[in-house]
């Protein structure tokens, strides 16, 4: 089945500092690229969508300054967290998928801590 | 806002019991409406999923209830394990594009 890889699993940094994150589909191509925000005991709030080759879109509230997202290839996209703040602390979740009709896959998600 | 509302926020269940959790949405154009199980630390991973041409869909011990016109969608777990132990998302989507998730569903099955 398909399969999204996403790393690191977890990263502490300090305030101020920036963070990147990986999300790698392994063993197919991602036309779609989406990535999500998610609070203790909360559900996914999708922060921003990137196509390959084309900026990203984001969503109303998301600070597209502070979460850049690049998505350079059919099997990678990144998000970086600028400037990190303790507020940043969280869940973050990517999934990708492969064309319509073909269902979203997820990663395992990256715990960022920021203090 | 959210655009699919789930109930209930929890619920807790003896080993063996049936375990219920309901979305409705208002949304008319949404065509696609999966539910995915997380365990705590893990990212989201799909259960089963249905499209509004068919009523209910049956994997394994979990089934989708789908009514139209009502507007609402159900998981029902069947036989539920303590290994179901987990939070549950429903979701919906219009043409396989952004989901909209519901609030989650923690399920205890208690051994």
């Amino acid at each position: 089945g398909a399969v999204v890889s996403q790393h690191p699993s977890w990263v502490i940094c300090k305030s101020g500092t920036s963070v990147k994150i990986e999300c790698r589909s392994l063993d197919f191509q991602a036309t779609t690229m989406f990535w999500y925000r998610q609070f203790p005991k909360q559900s996914l709030m999708l922060m921003a969508t990137s196509n390959e080759g084309s900026k990203a879109t984001y969503e109303q509230g998301v600070e597209k300054d502070k979460f850049l997202i690049n998505h350079a290839s059919l099997t990678l996209s990144t998000l970086t967290v600028t400037s990190a703040h303790p507020e940043d602390s969280s869940f973050y979740i990517c999934s990708a998928q492969m064309g319509q009709n073909n269902g979203y896959t997820f990663g395992s998600g990256t715990r960022l801590t920021v203090v | 806002q959210q655009q699919v509302k789930q109930s209930p926020q929890s619920l807790i269940v003896q080993k063996g019991g049936i375990s219920i959790i309901n979305c409705a949405y208002e949304n008319t154009a949404f065509d696609y409406f999966p539910w995915y199980q997380q365990f705590p630390g893990k990212g989201p991973a799909l259960l089963i999923a249905i499209r509004p041409d068919v009523s209910e869909k049956k994997e394994g011990r979990f089934t989708i209830s789908f009514n139209k016109s009502a507007k609402q969608f159900s998981l029902h777990i069947m036989d539920s394990q303590p290994g179901d132990s987990a939070t549950y998302f429903c979701a919906a989507s219009v043409n396989d594009y952004k989901l909209s998730f519901g609030a989650g569903t923690t399920v205890t099955v208690r051994a």
